[in-house]
């Protein structure tokens, strides 16, 4: 089953605008984390923003914001004033715990797409 | 600096071969791992060590093998290339909840 849910393969944007990426999780531990990380055309992985689940408040850095919906386990990427830079791949990640250790599992990812 | 550096970036080689690609990371973060993107973007976790001890091995083919012979450094092996193997190769290390990636490792297998 899937863990990690996004369900938008593609949104476009105009600069200036804000937009939402989708991400839903599937786990049952209380304490996990969530992750969303940036994938240019250059290919490389750019960590964006990190939610912890008993983080009382959403997570924001700079442009990048978390809608964090705890019961309805949604961990949503908000991008205030779209620029030119943000088209990429986005990929929402959640930390997952194996027998001796975590690792991020990914989201099949969103590719944004800003016009001007 | 790079935090996390692969080698090659690049990597073109013929079915059949044997390959490494290296990983170095200078942030003194105890755990690093290999994570491989598919030709349709999705990234899946293969291998971590913790302190050079192999700790998450991820259904993997055996003809790939991780070796950490310090724990700033992750290599991973490859015998007998397969079309399939060709993809981006990942390393990434971590402390914490902070997680950084390497540029990536294109194999392309021909």
């Amino acid at each position: 089953a899937q863990k990690i849910t996004q369900t938008q393969p593609g949104m476009f944007v105009q600069e200036k605008e804000a937009v939402t990426l989708d991400c839903t999780y599937d786990t049952s531990d209380p304490s996990y984390g969530l992750f969303w990380y940036k994938q240019p055309s250059s290919g490389e992985m750019i960590f964006l923003i990190y939610q912890g689940s008993y983080d009382q408040q959403n997570a924001t850095e700079g442009r990048y914001s978390l809608n964090f919906q705890k019961a309805r386990k949604s961990a949503n990427l908000v991008i205030s004033a779209s620029q030119l830079g943000d088209s990429a791949m986005y990929f929402c990640a959640m930390r997952e715990v194996y027998q001796a250790g975590t690792a991020l599992i990914f989201g099949k990812g969103t590719t944004l797409s800003v016009s001007s | 600096d790079t935090a996390v550096s692969q080698t090659p970036k690049y990597l073109v080689t013929q079915m059949g071969n044997d390959k490494s690609i290296k990983c170095e990371q200078n942030l003194g973060h105890d755990t690093m791992y290999w994570y491989k993107q598919d030709s349709k973007k999705f990234l899946k976790i293969m291998f971590s060590y913790n302190n050079k001890e192999l700790i998450i091995n991820e259904t993997v083919p055996n003809r790939f093998s991780p070796k950490s012979p310090d724990k700033a450094h992750l290599n991973l092996h490859i015998n007998s290339l397969e079309l399939g193997d060709s993809a981006v190769y990942f390393c990434a290390s971590s402390q914490g909840n902070t997680i950084y990636f390497g540029e990536g490792s294109w194999l392309t297998v021909v």
